[in-house]
């Protein structure tokens, strides 16, 4: 079974258009991180966020925001007033155990168009 | 500047021909990754090391190698027994390998079997 799943493969919008990316994680762990990253065409994952399992606290960080539920094991990320530069394909991983192993979902490639 | 820098940027490979790919890490961390990504999919774990001179399999480890003689190198070879071989492979590095730890990823390596 799948332990982070990304259902959105692809979502296109339109510039100034806010949009949701949405994971949903599944852990019998109790501690564990949550973490989001982002893959523009150029290849390299960028970091953006990283979430433990006791901070169920939404984060906002400029245009970027995170919604992390427990109760539904999602931790779902916002874009408000989307931009061409946020092209990109957007990772949500899984880290649990005593190993730093991460579990990645298979991406959500996000087009904004002008 | 720290980073992680992983060369060649594009390799193209003949069938039969082992490959090395080379990734340096000069952020003084202990644990570095090697990861796999196929198109449309997410990242798969290779192997990974958690100190100098050690190193464990992951999820995909067949038909590669890997060696830490140094802990700002982790070279990965792609031998002749990997039967799929062209995809792109990622180089990640952490201060530890504990779950806290976020992985960083350097630029990118693409293979193309010929």
């Amino acid at each position: 079974a799948q332990k982070v799943t990304q259902a959105q493969t692809e979502i296109s919008v339109v510039e100034k258009e806010d949009v949701t990316l949405d994971c949903v994680y599944e852990t019998r762990d109790t501690t564990y991180y949550l973490f989001w990253y982002k893959q523009p065409p150029s290849g390299e994952l960028v970091f953006l966020i990283r979430r433990n399992s006791f901070d169920e606290q939404n984060e906002i960080s400029g245009r970027y925001s995170w919604n992390f539920q427990k109760s539904t094991s999602s931790f779902n990320f916002t874009i408000t007033a989307s931009q061409v530069v946020d092209s990109a394909v957007y990772f949500c991983a899984l880290s649990e155990g005593n190993f730093n192993k991460f579990y990645f979902g298979s991406g959500t490639k996000l087009n904004v168009k002008p | 500047d720290g980073g992680i820098t992983q060369s060649p940027k594009y390799l193209f490979r003949k069938e039969g021909q082992n490959v090395t790919l080379s990734c340096e890490q000069n952020l003084n961390h202990d644990a570095m990754y090697w990861y796999r990504q196929d198109p449309g999919q997410g990242l798969r774990l290779i192997y990974y090391s958690q100190i100098v001179n050690d190193f464990q399999k992951g999820d995909i480890a067949e038909g590669y190698s890997v060696s830490r003689e140094k802990k700002e190198s982790f070279p990965l070879t792609v031998t002749s027994a990997q039967k799929n071989p062209t995809a792109f492979y990622l180089c990640a590095s952490s201060m530890g390998t504990g779950f806290l730890d976020t992985q960083y990823f350097g630029p990118g390596t693409r293979l193309t079997v010929l």
